[in-house]
């Protein structure tokens, strides 16, 4: 069965410090790939997506992501956070047809000042 | 401008009524999608639609009846409410029925059932 998992449920960082969420997927083949956050009371807006090609994907809002065939991840990074990155993020797969996604069950990230 | 809404954004009620959640996308989308988001945030897809056709139906209860009757609209009928259904539901659509194409989100709506 296809499934998304992040290990971490919550995580807290301190602003300016380093910030990296985990995401492990089973799939037979390799997903669509794309990690999403979800601001308190809002919808989820997309931070990044990949299909194929350079592993090291570029998104919005200074993060960044790298798919790792090997160990089955797909991990986000931003180097300095910053307090309005607080919120819960969301790391999903998908395949080409059919456009179903199937997410991971979230994590929260806090920001200490 | 709103790209996805969906109304109400809040919903209370009690179990055995009926109640209906709106969506609209006005970004030209051909598929759209309900999301149920349970109380641990767990996100997983309800239907999508493609063209105001039926594509996916991830085996919700037939109580909860989705109705197209556009390309822009998709509303959710839930009948008989149960204290389960207690959850955030988001709305999304996607220019395409295709991985490739990003899904854009509604707001959400949340459901209380007492």
């Amino acid at each position: 069965a296809q499934s998304v998992t992040q290990p971490d449920i919550h995580i807290t960082v301190s602003e300016g410090a380093s910030l990296e969420l985990r995401c492990n997927y089973s799939y037979g083949a390799t997903p669509y790939l794309f990690w999403y956050v979800q601001s308190p009371g809002q919808g989820l807006q997309l931070l990044l997506k990949y299909f194929s090609g350079d592993t090291l994907v570029q998104g919005i809002k200074g993060f960044e992501a790298e798919f790792k065939r090997s160990q089955s991840s797909f991990n986000l990074r931003k180097p300095s956070v910053h307090w309005s990155d607080a919120a819960e993020y969301f790391c999903a797969a998908g395949k080409a047809a059919g456009n179903k996604l199937t997410f991971g069950g979230g994590t929260r990230v806090l920001v200490k000042p | 401008d709103t790209a996805v809404s969906q109304t109400p954004k809040y919903l209370v009620t009690q179990m055995g009524n009926d109640k209906s959640i709106k969506c609209e996308q006005n970004l030209g989308h051909d598929t759209m999608y309900w999301y149920k988001q349970d109380s641990k945030k767990f996100l997983k897809i309800m239907f999508s639609y493609n063209n105001k056709e039926l594509i996916i139906n991830e085996t919700v209860p037939n109580r909860f009846s989705p109705k197209s009757p556009d390309k822009a609209h998709l509303n959710l009928h839930i009948n008989s409410l149960e204290l389960g259904d207690s959850a955030v539901y988001f709305c999304a659509s996607s220019l395409r029925l295709a991985g490739v194409d990003e899904q854009f989100f509604g707001p959400g709506t949340r459901l209380t059932v007492l």
